[in-house]
């Protein structure tokens, strides 16, 4: 079935430090990964997406990477601020007539100062 | 441009009552589609309606019903309310459908409780 796991559920770092989160889907047919940061009470947002005929891109100090043979995407936010603190998810759009985005269980991401 | 915004942002049930959710979608989306976050998890789809049809359904019991109207608005219904329908309910507008669709905007949410 269609299914997005998201790798690791928690991820805490220092400031300025680097940090990773990574997700692989399960239906080959999906062609567009964003990814959301949702604050305590608030609404995901997003961003940064990548669709599939792209293999990385990047918007400051965050970049994405997509492997589709591996069926393995990635977010990486360089030099963390206490400001990235959320949860972050990822998500793949299916390759069904709604396009529906199917999401990873989520990261929880804390920035030390 | 106006974003999405759904109504009411918080509301309390208690099982077996029935519920309405509503959600404006942004100017010039005609795409609109619903999500489920229970706590600490990731967003679920419950469906999606395009241009005032249900254009696909997840894996959510038919007491679980929508509409969209012709100005491309939306409700969310739920009859029969159980204690794990207690979530924040996500509405989320986009142009267009299917692979092609555009960006997802999603609201601010409505935050149900079920006693």
């Amino acid at each position: 079935g269609e299914n997005v796991e998201q790798h690791p559920s928690t991820l805490s770092v220092q400031e300025g430090d680097s940090a990773v989160i990574k997700c692989t889907y399960s239906d080959s047919a999906s062609n567009y990964f964003p990814w959301y940061k949702q604050e305590l009470g608030k609404r995901p947002q997003l961003i940064i997406d990548i669709r599939s005929n792209v293999g990385e891109k990047k918007d400051q100090r965050i970049a994405v990477t997509l492997n589709k043979t591996a069926k393995h995407f990635s977010l990486h936010i360089t030099e963390t601020q206490p400001e990235d603190s959320a949860v972050y998810f990822c998500a793949a759009r299916t390759g069904s007539n709604t396009g529906k985005l199917i999401f990873g269980q989520g990261t929880t991401l804390q920035v030390k100062p | 441009e106006t974003g999405v915004t759904q109504s009411p942002t918080h509301l309390i049930k208690t099982r077996g009552q029935q519920v309405t959710l509503r959600c404006s979608s942004q100017s010039g989306h005609n795409t609109v589609s619903w999500y489920q976050q229970a706590l600490g998890q990731g967003p679920q789809f419950i469906f999606q309606y395009y241009r005032e049809e249900e254009n696909g359904r997840g894996n959510f019991p038919p007491r679980f019903s929508g509409l969209q109207f012709p100005n491309y608005s939306s409700e969310l219904n739920v009859n029969a309310l159980e204690l794990d329908d207690s979530a924040l309910y996500l509405c989320a507008s986009s142009r267009g459908q299917g692979r092609s669709a555009g960006e997802l905007f999603f609201g601010e949410g409505s935050r149900l409780t079920v006693l």
